[in-house]
């Protein structure tokens, strides 16, 4: 069945530390691969998504980028922030039914950015 | 914003007792799913939910749990008897339109559910 391995955690870095969070998936077909993020107290928002190979998903400084040979989509960031502080969540949909079928989640991973 | 709401936020209950955990999705959403996270795991997919009927459950999803939109706001998770492996927190997540390429699933802020 489908899977995502994360790296495990919690990550502690200083701020304008440069952020990597490695993500590695398995799945049949060719799924589609999102990052969500959990601030305290909030609900899971998705930080940026990939349909493809080779694809990169890039919102509010982070990235990812789809690397079908390595079945990988790790998150960077060049300079993190205190206000990045957060559980970050890698998943998949399902590529049988497509992206708008259930999620696949890793385990997540907390980061605390240090002032 | 509209966002997706889920109440309570934490609730605790005796082992054998029914819960029923709210959510209220997006107004104008379509599809709507429940996921548990069991402390230190994953995120695990329950149910998905459209057009008043389960449109696929996980292996999880057994006899003991049920799930209704009893009017056109609230969607409901039902476990009938608990279990202290139940003890997780629940997200909803609801989605505009399926048909979409690549829908962004919305999610709830979650529902702590003790089991005690």
């Amino acid at each position: 069945g489908n899977s995502v391995t994360q790296m495990e955690g919690p990550v502690t870095l200083s701020e304008e530390a440069f952020l990597t969070i490695n993500c590695t998936y398995t799945a049949t077909g060719y799924p589609s691969l999102f990052w969500y993020v959990q601030y305290p107290g909030e609900g899971l928002q998705l930080l940026l998504k990939a349909t493809k190979a080779d694809d990169k998903g890039s919102n509010k400084g982070f990235e990812a980028t789809y690397r079908k040979e390595t079945t990988s989509f790790h998150l960077e960031k060049g300079s993190v922030q205190v206000s990045d502080s957060a559980v970050y969540f890698c998943a998949l949909s399902d590529p049988l039914t497509g992206a708008n079928s259930k999620l696949t989640f890793g385990k997540g991973i907390t980061l605390s950015v240090r002032p | 914003e509209p966002e997706v709401t889920q109440t309570p936020s934490h609730q605790v209950t005796q082992m054998g007792q029914e819960v029923i955990l709210r959510c209220v999705p997006i107004s104008n959403h379509l599809y709507f799913y429940w996921y548990r996270q069991i402390l230190g795991q994953k995120v695990e997919f329950l149910v998905s939910f459209y057009n008043n009927e389960i449109s696929e459950k996980s292996e999880i999803f057994d006899d003991q749990f049920s799930v209704e939109r009893p009017d056109g706001s609230n969607f409901t998770l039902k476990i009938r008897s608990t279990k202290l492996e139940d003890s997780a927190m629940y997200f909803c997540a609801s989605i505009a339109d399926r048909s979409l390429a690549h829908n962004e699933q919305f999610f709830g802020p979650g529902t702590r559910l003790t089991v005690l």
